[in-house]
């Protein structure tokens, strides 16, 4: 069975400063899809960054970047320059065909 | 374009009840998802649906049930509530075949007493 396991329930970063969420995830797949979503307190679910994992460059949305170890079977999300409306839950999540998979959630908080 | 909508916002419910929670999809997204997400924890796939019909189920008992309506619109009935039910329940609508990308909606918080 698929699972993702993010082992940071909480993280802070001050704020301009860069923070590296960590996610790996257990597949016998060889083409599937991750994401990084979002979810504020108000809890609408916000995709950050997705990565195909046929492809080996690394996924880029303005601040966000991530890390795709497909042997290793890690996806960690880098933010750069870490602003307060980052301040969220943020979910690794795991998707081949019609199934999701999310870790348990990494708790940001960003200090002004 | 219209986002993916939730109705009711909250609901509380009593053990042994029977509840319905809507889901309006995002306007060209032909696929639904529901998944519930309990306090603390990421949401787990309920069941997906596609053209009305269920198309994947997760790990989840047959009193969790749904429907899809010729809109694309759909819904997520819970029969004989316990009190582990209670949770956010999240709605998602995916155009099938675009890269899995999946548009979640605000949720409805069901708490069970």
């Amino acid at each position: 069975a698929q699972t993702v396991t993010q082992s940071q329930p909480e993280m802070s970063v001050q704020e301009a400063e860069t923070v590296t969420l960590s996610c790996t995830y257990d597949t016998s797949e060889s083409d599937y899809y991750l994401f990084w979503y979002k979810q504020p307190p108000s809890r609408q679910m916000i995709l950050v960054i997705r990565q195909e994992a046929y492809k080996q460059q690394n996924a880029t949305e303005n601040r966000f970047s991530v890390n795709f170890q497909k042997a290793a079977k890690s996806f960690s999300l880098k933010i750069s320059d870490s602003q307060l409306g980052d301040a969220a839950m943020y979910f690794c999540a795991y998707s081949k065909g019609n199934q999701f998979y999310f870790g348990t959630g990494t708790s940001l908080t960003v200090i002004p | 374009e219209t986002g993916v909508t939730q109705s009711p916002t909250h609901l509380i419910k009593t053990r042994g009840q029977q509840v319905t929670l809507r889901c309006s999809s995002q306007s060209g997204h032909n696929t639904v998802s529901w998944y519930q997400q309990a306090l603390g924890q990421g949401p787990q796939f309920i069941f997906q649906y596609y053209r009305e019909e269920e198309n994947g189920r997760g790990n989840f008992p047959p009193r969790f049930s749904g429907l899809q309506f010729p809109n694309y619109s759909s819904e997520l009935n819970v029969n004989a509530l316990e009190l582990d039910d209670s949770a956010l329940y999240l709605c998602a609508s995916s155009e099938r075949g675009r890269s899995a990308e999946q548009f979640f909606g605000p949720g409805t918080r069901l708490t069970v007493l």
